[in-house]
């Protein structure tokens, strides 16, 4: 089973809101990552759990804030967004964050920001 | 030179056709490589890793040149449902802090009846 999960599928929310993004898997991976992707552009590193632990902040502004739980869960905690981080937010695992361990992602949350 | 490069496309083929797709990466110690497929408003999957040896799964050929730093992804025989786009991600660095996934922009491919 290469299944990750991520909730809710879809998220409205204005400028003042706090909301926040869940993420699961129950593959045993211990790495687990946060990405933004815009239309059209490929997917843009956020943040990199491994073994729990945040291990990279690609200089993501303090308003998106990680969290990692457990072992299997991973939230991303959004706080005064703006209308420009509106875009699908993915979520993806691997078996640890080395170098021939290919990435499994979740569905996306598709996040529009008013 | 960017990191990672790929065909720009979009390339639109009939069905049958075979297609090829390349990439080019710029820093000669990247380590592995893959490529994924993306339906439109949908998650990446990854469709194989590509190993030095080059390998195969059913209608999809990968290779990599490491001399030239380029991988390269063929399909043949292509279906409809062959139509995404194609990322092609390079691995560079370590783990911990030193972890670096590039994508490409992607290849947007179409294939028509």
């Amino acid at each position: 089973d290469t299944e990750v999960t991520q909730t809710p599928k879809h998220l409205v929310m204005g400028m003042t809101n706090k909301k926040s993004l869940k993420c699961e898997q129950h593959m045993g991976h211990r790495a687990m990552y946060w990405y933004k992707q815009k239309a059209k552009k490929p997917p843009e590193l956020m943040f990199v759990y491994s073994y729990e632990k945040l291990s990279i902040n690609e200089s993501v502004p303090s308003r998106f804030s990680p969290e990692c739980p457990n072992s299997s869960l991973l939230n991303l905690h959004l706080h005064a967004l703006q209308p420009e981080d509106s875009a699908l937010y993915l979520c993806a695992s691997s078996h640890s964050d080395g170098v021939n361990d290919e990435q499994y992602f979740g569905p996306g949350t598709r996040l529009t920001v008013t | 030179r960017k990191e990672v490069e790929q065909d720009p496309g979009p390339f639109n083929v009939p069905e049958g056709a075979t297609v090829a797709f390349n990439c080019t990466y710029s820093n000669s110690a990247s380590q592995s490589f893959f490529w994924y497929r993306q339906d439109c408003r949908k998650e990446p999957k990854l469709l194989m890793s590509v190993y030095s040896s080059g390998n195969e799964d059913g209608r999809f050929t990968a290779q990599l040149n490491r001399a030239s730093q380029y991988i390269s992804l063929l399909i043949r025989d292509s279906k409809l449902s062959d139509s995404a786009t194609y990322l092609c991600v390079v691995f560079t660095g370590g783990g911990g802090s030193n972890y670096k996934l590039t994508f490409g922009k992607g290849t947007l491919l179409t294939v028509n009846p």
